[in-house]
């Protein structure tokens, strides 16, 4: 069974804080997603990565940064947080088909 | 600009009744066309993909939808709705080139009363 893992379900987090999300996709899949979700505005595109080492801005990039060192593994990383982004923030990987297999969603509050 | 509108926000239907959630999209060729469903607190789900072909769609749980080019709507149906298919629904559209984002709607709530 095909899996997108993520590495906290709920994390709260204060303002300021560095902050981690962590993405584990085990079906060799090249091209991987960060989206964060909030009500009313469905799913924006943060960042995507299509190799290691590549990625891309999506529509919302400002105040986040990503990191893709393994191709299994796709890092989401707010430098400053912010309490504008406690959000519910969902990982996704990318079949050649395109469809898109997502993980459980990391549900951030910063405080 | 490429886009993905959901009309309706939020939908009540009672259960054993039949439910269509409406999807239209702008795009500049054809499109993949999508639609997910999140229960709370979960991860998204596929219910059913159009590529290309026979533009009725079966999907997972007793879901279809239907591609209408002339339309650009991909609407999704179910003859009689369950509790448990009480969720957000999301349609979304991506390109034929492998491994680009999809653009996704703002998605639809279902509540279902008994």
């Amino acid at each position: 069974d095909v899996k997108v893992t993520q590495s906290s379900r709920y994390l709260v987090k204060r303002t300021g804080e560095k902050v981690f999300l962590e993405c584990v996709q085990d079906m060799d899949h090249e091209n991987m997603f960060w989206y964060r979700q909030d009500p009313g505005l469905g799913l924006r595109l943060i960042y995507f990565s299509y190799d290691v080492k590549m990625k891309e801005k999506g529509d919302i990039p400002e105040g986040y940064s990503v990191s893709r060192e393994k191709k299994e593994r796709f890092s989401l990383i707010l430098e400053s947080a912010s309490t504008n982004q406690t959000s519910m923030y969902l990982c996704a990987s990318i079949r050649e088909d395109n469809e898109q297999f997502f993980g459980p969603g990391t549900r951030l509050t910063v405080l | 600009a490429q886009s993905v509108t959901q009309p309706d926000i939020h939908i009540t239907v009672s259960e054993g009744a039949s439910l269509e959630l409406r999807c239209n999209y702008s795009y500049g060729a054809t499109p993949y066309l999508f639609w997910y469903v999140q229960s709370p607190g979960q991860g998204l789900q596929l219910l059913l993909k159009y590529f290309s072909g026979d533009t009725l769609v079966q999907g997972i749980k007793g879901f279809e939808a239907e591609f209408k080019r002339s339309q650009s709507s991909f609407n999704l149906r179910k003859p009689s709705v369950h509790w448990s298919d009480a969720a957000e629904y999301f349609c979304a559209v991506g390109a034929h080139q492998a491994g680009t984002a999809l653009i996704f709607g703002k998605g639809t709530t279902l509540s279902v009363s008994s």
